[in-house]
């Protein structure tokens, strides 16, 4: 059975702090997708991740894929407020069609 | 252009009602994907259809549930009976296609509570 174990399960920071999360398997994956959800609403794609070692930058937000293409890591430099979420990472299953998602990582940023 | 569309945004029934939630996806997506989340379990996928036809309904948990796509914009889920532990959030995503990378793209969701 393919996971994918996302960690920490919570982080609470404060404005201005510096974080990474992660996200691991034991499986090879073609790709990775990283999603962000705020309370009350669906997850919002935010980068997909292909080659082993990329590194791909949303302004604050900075995604590696890992060299083995087994996992991935999220870098917020200087987080605020608005960052605050809940964090999932998602691959395709081994049929390749469809997506399975981590259980995610609940950011918490205060001000 | 309207992104997923879901409806209702809330219901609550009480145990042994019919539920049917509602979900159009994005015009030009062929696949539609029908998830459940809660605290405890994350977000599990239910079912998802490509070009309207089921693909995997190995998700749906009990035979209570099913799903259906008459067309290429309109897709229901039906719980029936409902229980209280069916309570959770219920999401629909549409898809461009099954190849490639899959992003999808999420409706906002249903809230269902069953007392």
């Amino acid at each position: 059975t393919q996971l994918l174990e996302q960690s920490p399960q919570f982080l609470s920071i404060q404005e201005g702090e510096n974080l990474t999360v992660y996200c691991n398997s034991s499986s090879v994956f073609s790709s990775l997708q990283w999603y962000r959800q705020e309370p009350g609403e669906g997850p919002v794609l935010l980068v997909t991740v292909v080659t082993g070692g990329e590194v791909k930058k949303l302004k604050r937000l900075t995604f590696q894929f890992g060299d083995a293409r087994k996992d991935s890591s999220l870098h917020i430099t200087a987080a605020q407020p608005g960052d605050t979420g809940l964090y999932l990472c998602a691959a395709k299953d081994q049929a390749g069609t469809a997506l399975i998602f981590g259980k995610g990582t609940t950011l918490s940023v205060s001000s | 252009d309207a992104g997923v569309i879901q409806s209702p945004r809330h219901e609550v029934t009480e145990m042994g009602q019919e539920v049917t939630l509602r979900c159009k996806p994005i015009s030009g997506h062929n696949s539609l994907f029908w998830y459940r989340q809660t605290m405890m379990r994350g977000l599990e996928l239910l079912i998802y259809f490509n070009n309207n036809v089921p693909i995997d309904d190995s998700g749906m948990p009990e035979d209570r549930f099913s799903a259906k796509m008459p067309n290429a914009s309109f897709s229901t889920l039906k719980i029936q009976p409902s229980e209280p532990r069916d309570s959770a959030v219920y999401f629909c995503a549409s898809s461009p296609h099954l190849a490639g990378f899959n992003e999808q793209y999420f409706g906002p969701g249903t809230r269902l509570t069953v007392t």
